[in-house]
């Protein structure tokens, strides 16, 4: 069974461009998630979709990032303006949807602001 | 107060050593609880899945979970350089959002 794929695996910028991220979660998995983590830190919650819906973006910062998920499977994760502050792995991860259910991630994209 | 909370380290041990990691949680509910080992560069990886309390071993892995005093552990036996990672422990409740520890980074020196 393919795991999440996500791309780039790598990405560097400079600070006010915008930069986007793909994920394609396990097939047949309903939630998908995006997490912001910091080195040193455990993964923080970006944002959740249940299919095609968001289920949480309450720590998404709405001002710069986006954030969709395309007929309820792939999802593209944007930053304009990226700040040096969003330096950081981005973490894509899914689920099949239900209460107990795994988690499993992606790769992750480590993203460098300069 | 945070929903997770675990030590970061670094935790620095022989080859061969039992490695006890631990994390404490304030919410009584949460019900199902993860372990991830997480390499340089790369994402998590599911490492062990439990529900409720109990022990849980997978060859030199063992996962407890003690809700009454809202406290899980992993342990490592027979420690392996190749264990050398970060640990990350997870939980989660009614609801399919997951709550993560910060991490505890884990060195096995040959």
């Amino acid at each position: 069974e393919a795991g999440v794929a996500q791309s780039p695996r790598y990405k560097i910028i400079e600070k006010r461009q915008s930069v986007a991220f793909w994920c394609n979660p396990i097939s047949g998995h309903a939630t998908l998630y995006w997490y912001q983590q910091i080195l040193g830190q455990g993964p923080k919650l970006l944002i959740q979709f249940q299919n095609n819906g968001v289920v949480d973006d309450s720590q998404l910062p709405k001002d710069r990032f986006s954030a969709e998920r395309l007929k309820g499977v792939d999802s593209t994760l944007k930053i304009q303006p990226a700040k040096l502050e969003d330096s950081a792995v981005y973490l894509c991860a899914s689920s099949l949807g239900d209460r107990g259910e795994k988690l499993f991630f992606g790769s992750g994209t480590q993203l460098s602001v300069l | 107060q945070k929903e997770v909370e675990q030590d970061p380290g670094p935790l620095s041990v022989p080859e061969g050593a039992i490695v006890s990691l631990n994390c404490t949680y304030s919410n009584s509910a949460f019900q199902y609880f993860m372990w991830y080992r997480q390499y340089s560069r790369k994402g998590p990886e599911l490492l062990m899945y439990t529900y409720s309390s109990g022990n849980k071993e997978d060859g030199r892995f063992t996962a407890q979970v003690d809700k009454s005093s809202k406290y899980i552990s992993l342990f490592i036996r027979d420690s392996q350089p190749s264990d050398s990672a970060t640990y990350l422990c997870a939980m989660s409740g009614n609801f399919n959002k997951f709550y993560f520890g910060s991490g505890t980074k884990l060195n096995v020196k040959p």
